[in-house]
């Protein structure tokens, strides 16, 4: 079964830009997250989709947001980026609504200049 | 505010030996803890988990333990080999169908031969 796979794994954006990164979930799996992770810290849940819906959010702007299609891919758009911005950034799926053990992707790498 | 704490930010152990790796936690509706494991360049892959009504779960070479009134898990690793050799990120959730996790910073772990 192929994992998640996330895209770009690297970019770089000027303040004030906007940007979107793209997840594909696990075969069979329903349920994406995302989470930030800054430089030395671990990884900050942005908010879960699950079935096209957002089903949670953690303490994120609004500017902070996210899409899941039918076919469980999801993207997720940062606008108006600020320089606290620059992390990585974790795409996770699982199986069905609440599971926990999640198949992370490797992360896109987004630098704010 | 970090709710959950890794407060060794590095483990160095021998070859064959134990590691312990410690995690405390102040959010007392924390009640399912997981530990994952990242290579450089991947996403994190979960290792091991345990609930609150356990205090002890056991898988091959990996041990959980959790003191819930001390709020406080580790994970023991007998023997310890090179390909152990990651950071190690503890989690913890609200339940076992609590999607939302909260990350310590994460311990890196390296096995000297």
């Amino acid at each position: 079964e192929t994992g998640v796979t996330q895209s770009p794994t690297h970019l770089i954006k000027t303040r004030g830009q906007q940007v979107t990164l793209r997840c594909s979930s696990q075969s069979g799996h329903n349920t994406v997250s995302w989470y930030q992770q800054a430089l030395g810290q671990g990884p900050q849940f942005i908010f879960q989709y699950y079935r096209e819906e957002e089903n949670g959010r953690g303490n994120f702007p609004p500017r902070f947001s996210g899409l899941q299609f039918p076919n469980y891919s999801s993207e997720l758009n940062v606008n108006a980026l600020e320089l606290d911005d620059s992390a990585l950034y974790l795409c996770a799926s699982a199986r069905g609504y609440g599971a926990n053990v999640l198949t992370f992707g490797a992360g896109s790498r987004l630098t704010v200049l | 505010d970090q709710q959950v704490k890794q407060n060794s930010p590095s483990l160095s152990v021998q070859e064959g030996r134990i590691s312990i790796l410690n995690c405390d936690y102040t959010n007392s509706m924390f009640d399912y803890f997981l530990w994952y494991k990242k290579y450089p360049a991947e996403g994190p892959t979960f290792l091991i988990s345990i609930s609150s009504i356990k205090d002890k779960n056991e898988d091959g070479r990996f041990t959980v333990f959790l003191n819930k009134s001390a709020k406080h898990l580790s994970l023991h690793i007998v023997p310890s080999q090179p390909g152990d050799s990651a950071v190690y990120f503890c989690a913890a959730s609200a339940g076992v169908n609590d999607y939302k996790l909260s990350f310590g910073a994460g311990t890196t772990v390296t096995v000297r031969a």
